[in-house]
């Protein structure tokens, strides 16, 4: 079966860093993705790993480590309109189809 | 254009009624997908189509109905619903190979 987990609820302070944590049991495994969704819009893409390491991308970085199934995004320099969900998503290597992880849910406090 | 749009963003039907929604996509993506998602839970798989045939069906009821008339849309007709049904309707397209999905905004429905 597939098992993604994730903490459901963080809190963090305006301008501090956060990192929010991912491991999954799966099937197969092809790629690992980080989607950013707020309230009532749709999931935005924020990251891509399929090889272990880290890979930054302005204020946001997400790192891998396949042998352990595990999985971070890194928020630095933290914001209000990062208040969201953040959702970690496998390829299971079943064919285009991603499975989901029940989501983190970000609130950023002044 | 990296959009996805879908129609209409907000549904309201009654469980007799039979109604569709609409994606569409100019990116070249030969896969899309339907996703249901209910208040504060992750998006749940419910179709593929992979060049324009249903590839994966997630064990959906039959009273929500898959269409790909061409590469760019992607149609999900709908009749008689149950109250339960009643939630945000996303639908999503990528590279086929290649799982970076790109969402629309979504159809919120409500089934009364």
């Amino acid at each position: 079966g597939q098992n993604i987990d994730q903490p459901t609820e963080m809190t963090a302070t305006e301008g501090a860093i956060v990192q929010i944590n991912c491991t999954y049991q799966t099937s197969g495994f092809n790629g690992l993705f980080w989607y950013q969704q707020h309230a009532g819009e749709a999931p935005t893409f924020l990251s891509y790993n399929v090889l272990d390491g880290l890979e930054e991308k302005g204020r946001f970085s997400s790192f891998l480590s396949r042998s352990k199934g595990y999985s971070y995004l890194l928020l630095k320099e933290l914001q209000m309109k990062d208040s969201a969900s953040y959702l970690c998503a496998v390829d299971n290597n079943a064919g285009n189809m991603l499975t989901f992880g029940g989501g983190t849910r970000l609130m950023v406090k002044p | 254009d990296t959009e996805v749009t879908q129609t209409p963003k907000h549904l309201v039907m009654g469980m007799t009624n039979k109604k569709s929604l609409k994606c569409e996509q100019h990116m070249g993506h030969r896969a899309m997908y339907w996703y249901k998602q209910k208040a504060k839970k992750p998006p749940e798989l419910m179709f593929v189509y992979s060049y324009e045939k249903l590839s994966i069906n997630e064990s959906v009821p039959s009273r929500f109905s898959p269409e790909c008339p061409n590469s760019s849309l992607l149609n999900l007709h709908l009749h008689a619903l149950q109250p339960e049904d009643s939630a945000l309707y996303l639908c999503a397209s990528s590279r086929q190979g290649y799982t970076e999905a790109f969402f629309g905004q979504g159809t919120r429905l409500t089934v009364v």
